[in-house]
């Protein structure tokens, strides 16, 4: 079975551009969870999609959103880049999304925003 | 609210040593599940172990094993043989049983690095 991918890899932006992340689950997964990791603060968590609605929100500014489609691929999206999106950001799918569901990461992709 | 800490920002093993990572936690949650995921340089985070907090045995799964000490709300990875391919960012993490959502925190991470 294939495993979480995410595209794209790498990404470089500048100040003030908006950028869209993808994120494909393993198949029959149906929550995708967001995260971005930086050095200083760790993972913080984005935002959860289960059946095409986010039912969890962590505490990021609106200008980060995200939705899902029906066949439960996920994207992201970050409007007006600050230099501090510099990041990591790991996409995380599971079966059902209830807790304590484990969760299986992509590879991520590394944005930087110049 | 739930915290995962993880005190030790990193450590060296010999190669075939076996190696503890600490994590301890906090919750008001009476059900809860505790991960440990591996990050090496390439970025992929790695499922490695899983421990529910009812589950009365500790945890095993081929080379990692967590030492599971629920009143001194404990989560220990530990690693036994240790291979140069486990140098790697380490992640403690926990998840509530209820909720009906993904709710998952994460320590900071442990840092091992094995030494041939």
């Amino acid at each position: 079975k294939a495993g979480v991918t995410q595209t794209p890899r790498y990404l470089i932006k500048t100040r003030g551009q908006q950028v869209t992340l993808s994120c494909s689950p393993i198949s029959g997964h149906r929550s995708v969870s967001w995260y971005q990791q930086t050095p200083g603060q760790g993972l913080q968590f984005l935002f959860e999609y289960f059946s095409e609605t986010q039912r969890n929100k962590g505490n990021f500014p609106g200008r980060f959103s995200g939705r899902q489609f029906s066949n439960s691929r996920s994207e992201m999206n970050v409007s007006t880049l600050e230099l501090g999106d510099s990041a990591l950001y790991l996409c995380a799918s599971s079966l059902a999304g209830q807790g304590p569901d484990t969760q299986y990461f992509g590879p991520g992709t590394r944005l930087t925003v110049l | 609210a739930q915290k995962i800490t993880q005190t030790q920002p990193g450590m060296f093993v010999q190669e075939k040593e076996a190696v503890t990572l600490d994590c301890t936690y906090d919750t008001s949650d009476p059900s809860y599940g505790l991960f440990w995921y591996k990050q090496p340089s390439s970025g992929e985070m790695i499922f490695l172990i899983y421990q529910g907090s009812y589950d009365q045995q500790n945890a095993t799964e081929g080379r990692y094993s967590l030492n599971f000490q629920k009143a001194r709300k404990s989560a220990n990875l530990v690693i036994s043989a240790s291979q140069l391919g486990d140098s790697a960012m380490y992640f403690c993490a926990m998840s509530p049983l209820s909720g009906g959502y993904q709710k998952v925190t994460f320590g900071i991470g442990t840092k091992l690095q094995v030494i041939p």
